[in-house]
């Protein structure tokens, strides 16, 4: 059972407009939220992210809003531009334990092309 | 400024051959991770290891080991590799305890298991 849901394989956008990502989750001990940017042959980097005690951050470009009550977050990217074609991936973590460590739980991605 | 290194980049096993996957961090993190990534599956935990001298598994151990070598190094190992678990492998480390700010990730190996 997928406790972190990304539900649109791909998003496509003309160069200039929002692009809006959206992911669920189903696990409510989530505490942070993270969005991850991948380019093909290359690892995931880190985009931004969230605590649960917010609703939104904002990052240059990149907003990150998060509706607990309905255990859904998105990713807004204003403008979007072509080298913001890539693999967008939602994470999640819950606190652990002392002495142990955070694992991340990630969706499935959703591959963003912005065209020009 | 290397971050997290993974070798080899790509490798093809014949089943039932043995290979370990290498993975070295150099920003001093105290956990390190093992992930796969398959399509439309995103990227799911193998095994990870909070500190020097801890390992735990994670979503999907079965057919691998660990070996959390020092501070530095992650390596995991296929035993005796299986067609299902071709697929692209990532290490990543994070400062503990807390790994707010999520995972530097390694750039992957292929690994095609034939």
């Amino acid at each position: 059972d997928q406790q972190v849901k990304q539900n649109s394989p791909s998003l496509s956008v003309q160069e200039g407009r929002i692009s809006i990502l959206n992911c669920d989750y189903t696990n409510s001990m989530f505490d942070y939220f993270l969005w991850y940017k991948k380019y093909p042959a290359e690892g995931p980097t880190f985009l931004i992210s969230i605590s649960s005690i917010k609703d939104k951050n904002e990052d240059g470009r990149f907003t990150v809003f998060l509706n607990k009550s309905a255990k859904h977050l998105s990713l807004h990217i204003v403008p979007s531009q072509p080298g913001d074609s890539a693999v967008y991936f939602c994470a999640a973590s819950a606190a652990v334990s002392s002495g142990s460590a955070r694992q991340l739980t990630f969706g499935s991605g959703t591959q963003l092309t912005v065209l020009p | 400024n290397a971050g997290v290194t993974q070798t080899p980049k790509f490798q093809v096993l014949k089943t039932g051959q043995s290979m370990t996957l290498q993975c070295a961090q150099d920003m001093n993190h105290n956990s390190m991770y093992w992930y796969r990534q398959d399509p439309g599956m995103g990227l799911r935990l193998i095994y990870y290891s909070a500190s020097e001298g801890t390992t735990d598994k994670g979503e999907v151990p079965n057919g691998y080991n660990v070996s959390r070598l020092n501070k530095r190094e992650f390596s995991l190992r296929l035993e005796s590799a299986a067609p299902s678990q071709t697929s692209v492998y990532f290490c990543a480390s994070s400062e503990a305890p807390s790994g707010v700010y999520g995972y530097t990730f390694g750039s992957g190996t292929r690994l095609t298991v034939v």
